[in-house]
Parts: C-alpha cells; sequence; structure tokens
C-alpha cells in the first residue's frame, strides 16, 4: 500500500516550457487535491476533484490545468511556465464520507522554473 | 471564502516546556479543523483534528481547543521533545461537498535541547 505518490520529485525548467506532474493514490479516494506550498504562505489550493472525469477551481488555480481521467490518478498541467510558478507542489487525497476525514498527502514536487 | 490566520510564525521553547499554537478563522459555518505536522523535505501529516461539536480533543501529549463563538482554536504541546520541532499547519473547513481546507501560514517549532 504506497498511499499518495507523485511524479517527479525535482523538476527544472525555463520559462515557458510545459509540463505535467502525476499524482496516484491506491487508498480508492474519492476526492483528490493539488495544493502549491510557497515560504511563508502554508498550503494553497490550485485545483480539486469529487471524483472520476470531475474537476474544479481552487484558491490558486490560473496558469494550471488538471485532469481526472482515472479514479487513482490526478493530473497538474503547466502549459507555460512562469518563475511565479517555482513552488512545491503536494496531492493529496482523501474519503468521500458523511464526516470529515483525513488529508493524506504525497511526498511532494520542487519545480523551479528559471 | 475562508480566512485563517495563524500566530506566531516561529516559536522556541526549551525542551520539556509547553508549546501553544493559535488560529483564528473568519467563517462561521466551518466545521472540522486538523492541524498538520510537517518535518523538514516532507509531507504533511495529520496529528490531531477537531470537530465543531467538540471543545476540546486531547492525544497524549498534543491537545486542541475550540471556541466557535470567537473563531479561534489553539495547538497545546507539553513535555516537548526535539523531535516536535517542526511546522504546524492548522486548517478549516469550508463549506461544500468538497472537503476542501484552508490552511494558516505555518508555524516553525524550535525545541531547544
Amino acid at each position: 500500500n504506497a498511499g499518495v505518490t507523485q511524479t517527479p520529485k525535482f523538476r527544472v525548467l525555463k520559462t515557458g516550457q510545459s509540463m505535467t506532474l502525476l499524482c496516484a493514490q491506491d487508498m480508492n479516494h474519492e476526492y483528490m487535491y493539488w495544493y502549491r506550498q510557497d515560504p511563508g504562505m502554508g498550503l494553497r489550493l490550485i485545483h480539486y476533484s469529487v471524483g472520476e472525469g470531475t474537476t474544479a477551481k481552487g484558491e490558486v488555480p490560473d496558469g494550471y490545468n488538471v485532469s481526472r481521467l482515472k479514479k487513482q490518478n490526478f493530473l497538474l498541467g503547466l502549459e507555460s511556465a512562469a518563475p511565479s510558478q517555482t513552488s512545491v507542489y503536494f496531492c493529496a487525497s482523501s474519503y468521500s464520507t458523511s464526516v470529515w476525514t483525513e488529508q493524506f498527502f504525497g511526498p511532494g514536487t520542487r519545480l523551479t522554473v528559471l | 471564502g475562508e480566512n485563517v490566520e495563524q500566530h506566531p510564525s516561529t516559536l522556541s521553547v526549551q525542551e520539556g516546556d509547553s508549546a501553544v499554537i493559535k488560529c483564528t478563522y473568519s467563517d462561521s459555518a466551518s466545521n472540522y479543523f486538523p492541524w498538520y505536522k510537517q518535518e523538514l523535505g516532507k509531507r504533511p501529516q495529520l496529528i490531531i483534528d477537531i470537530r465543531s461539536n467538540v471543545g476540546e480533543k486531547k492525544d497524549q501529549r498534543i491537545a486542541v481547543t475550540l471556541n466557535k463563538t470567537a473563531k479561534h482554536f489553539s495547538l497545546h504541546i507539553t513535555e516537548t521533545q526535539p523531535e516536535d520541532s517542526a511546522v504546524y499547519f492548522c486548517a478549516a473547513s469550508l463549506s461544500g461537498s468538497a472537503r476542501q481546507l484552508t490552511f494558516g501560514s505555518g508555524t516553525q517549532l524550535t525545541v531547544l535541547p
């Protein structure tokens, strides 16, 4: 049981390049989330998904796109990377129950945009 | 939307002393308040959470208190140990069905031996 995994762990991009971050979970969770973490700003929600084939915008969605083609995978895309997108990206997932449950986080992807 | 403020941003305590981190939130509809611990270079991990129908919850050396009227909640760590050194994040739930959380900006706790 690997939990939540993220690929890649590190990446350096040049301004204008594109890339996709992959999140995978093996806990059969319905809900999945993408956050970015910047110094002094905590975790900010980029996009989220409440189930296969659904996505929605979070607090800071501009410059990112997402897809949830399979229940276990949640992809985050940067179409044209900018230096402001230099950050650590965390994926998380949780159950869809009637009460709140824990969000399980992946190990993170450190992205640098030059 | 929800706004969560967390204080202090840094906290140093002597080993064995207590540490208290405080958060305030803005949305009176929030009903779930988790605390996450993040060690350097690692992922955030849940250490304790509290729901709005409870005023206090304790798990060994860690406790969380909630004051819904004042819209603030606090994390209390007693008998601190060097391994408690980490960044701690509070969070509050957003109303809606997607179980979204708004996080505070974090507190760097350092336990001095």
